[in-house]
């Protein structure tokens, strides 16, 4: 069975404009989660998407939103880019039921300039 | 957002050796705890998760332990080898599906 896919792998962006990243989950999970990691901060839990609907959000502003598709796959974007989202942005699934295991996507580096 | 520390600790063991990773869970509600490990350019793989109805769950060379009166979760690693360099992250959650409380993470090192 195929793992959790990111695209791209690698980024660069300027300040002020934005960026979309993708994530296709594994076949047949229903929930995605986003996550922000940084040497400064570790890991942080960005927004889940379950049916397409959001399940979850962490405490990010505005400028980060999500969305899910009929067949599972997300996409996140960052609006009006700052140099402080350099991260690396992970992509996680799990099957929906609490207390299931989130596999991870080896990440999309975004290098804000 | 929600994260713990700034500072990356480090454990250093000889090949062969056990390894023991700690973690201070944040939490008293949190209710299923999971151990990642993450590899440089890789994201976080799943090694052994547990349910705080358990004390100890185990798996092929790793075991966990939960520790509810002091919040405490630990990974044994038995014989490390240095496929098994990486760090090393708790994270909890209390019925939040997607939603993780990561650790802060710990370097693991393998000497040969």
């Amino acid at each position: 069975k195929a793992g959790v896919t990111q695209t791209p792998r690698y980024l660069i962006k300027t300040r002020g404009q934005q960026v979309t990243l993708s994530c296709s989950p594994i076949s047949g999970h229903r929930s995605v989660s986003w996550y922000q990691q940084t040497p400064g901060q570790g890991l942080q839990f960005l927004f889940e998407y379950f049916s397409e609907t959001q399940r979850n959000k962490g405490n990010f502003p505005g400028r980060f939103s999500g969305r899910q598709f009929s067949n599972s796959r997300s996409e996140m974007n960052v609006s009006t880019l700052e140099l402080g989202d350099s991260a690396l942005y992970l992509c996680a699934s799990t099957l929906g039921s609490y207390n299931s295991p989130l596999h991870f996507g080896n990440g999309t580096r975004l290098t804000v300039t | 957002g929600e994260s713990v520390g700034l500072h990356l600790p480090t454990l250093s063991v000889q090949e062969g050796d056990n390894s023991i990773i700690n973690c201070a869970y944040s939490n008293s509600a949190s209710d299923y705890f999971i151990w990642y490990k993450q590899e440089s350019g890789k994201g976080p793989q799943f090694i052994i998760d547990i349910r705080s109805n358990m004390d100890k769950r185990q798996g092929q060379r790793v075991t966990v332990l939960l520790n509810k009166t002091v919040k405490h979760l630990s990974l044994q690693i038995a014989a490390t080898q240095p496929g098994d360099s990486a760090v090393y992250f708790c994270a909890e959650t209390y019925n939040q599906g997607g939603k993780l409380i990561f650790g802060q993470g710990t370097e693991l090192s393998v000497k040969p």
